[in-house]
């Protein structure tokens, strides 16, 4: 069975630029939950999509956005990048989002910002 | 916010010690932990998803335990091997149902061979 895919790997962008991030979940999963790690702070929650429909979110600003496709493919989107951005971007996903389900990650993808 | 606690931060162990690590979290309203190993260049990968008081998991060499009344869970590794060298993470759901997990910022173990 093939295992979670994050495309690009790595990134780097300017101040003020957007980027969208892409993540391709286990096949038969249908949750997909995105998280930002930066150092000392830890995977931080941004939010999750279940069928299509963001079904939780995090603390973060606006800027930071994401959808999810039919096929449960999801992406990230964050504009108007700032410094404070660059971070390893991980997307998990798990069969039904239940708090039981373990979550599957991707390798993540690492964001500069310059 | 749900506080998730681990210690100790980082560990040092020399290759065949054995070694715990604990994770602290609010008691009331528990409804599952899991534990995840996060090695470096890889991507986390869980290990267990505990749910009931007194719970013991085991995988390998890897053992955990959970006490919900009193809010915490420890981490077991027998006969520490270089390539259980990793980050382990806990985190239990922030609520019920379908909600995020809460990561702690997990304890970096070393092990030396």
């Amino acid at each position: 069975k093939a295992g979670v895919t994050q495309t690009p790997r790595y990134l780097i962008k300017t101040r003020g630029q957007q980027v969208t991030l892409s993540c391709s979940p286990i096949s038969g999963h249908r949750s997909v939950s995105w998280y930002q790690q930066t150092p000392g702070q830890g995977l931080q929650f941004l939010f999750e999509y279940f069928s299509e429909t963001q079904r939780n979110k995090g603390n973060f600003p606006g800027r930071f956005s994401g959808r999810q496709f039919s096929n449960s493919r999801s992406e990230m989107n964050v504009s108007t990048l700032e410094l404070g951005d660059s971070a390893l971007y991980l997307c998990a996903s798990s069969f039904s989002g239940s708090t039981y389900n373990e979550q599957f990650f991707g390798p993540g993808t690492r964001l500069t910002v310059l | 916010i749900l506080n998730v606690e681990q210690s100790p931060q980082s560990l040092h162990v020399q290759e065949g010690d054995s070694t715990n690590f604990t994770c602290s979290f609010p008691s009331s309203n528990f409804y599952a932990l899991h534990w995840y190993r996060w090695e470096t260049a890889k991507s986390p990968e869980a290990l267990f998803v505990m749910t009931l008081n007194g719970d013991e998991k085991k995988k390998g060499r890897i053992s955990a335990t959970l006490n919900t009344k009193e809010g915490y869970s420890y981490l077991y590794i027998k006969g520490s091997q270089p390539e259980d060298s990793a980050t382990y993470l806990c985190a239990p759901p922030r609520d019920s149902g379908n909600t995020p997990l809460v990561f702690g910022k997990g304890t970096r173990l070393s092990v030396i061979a």
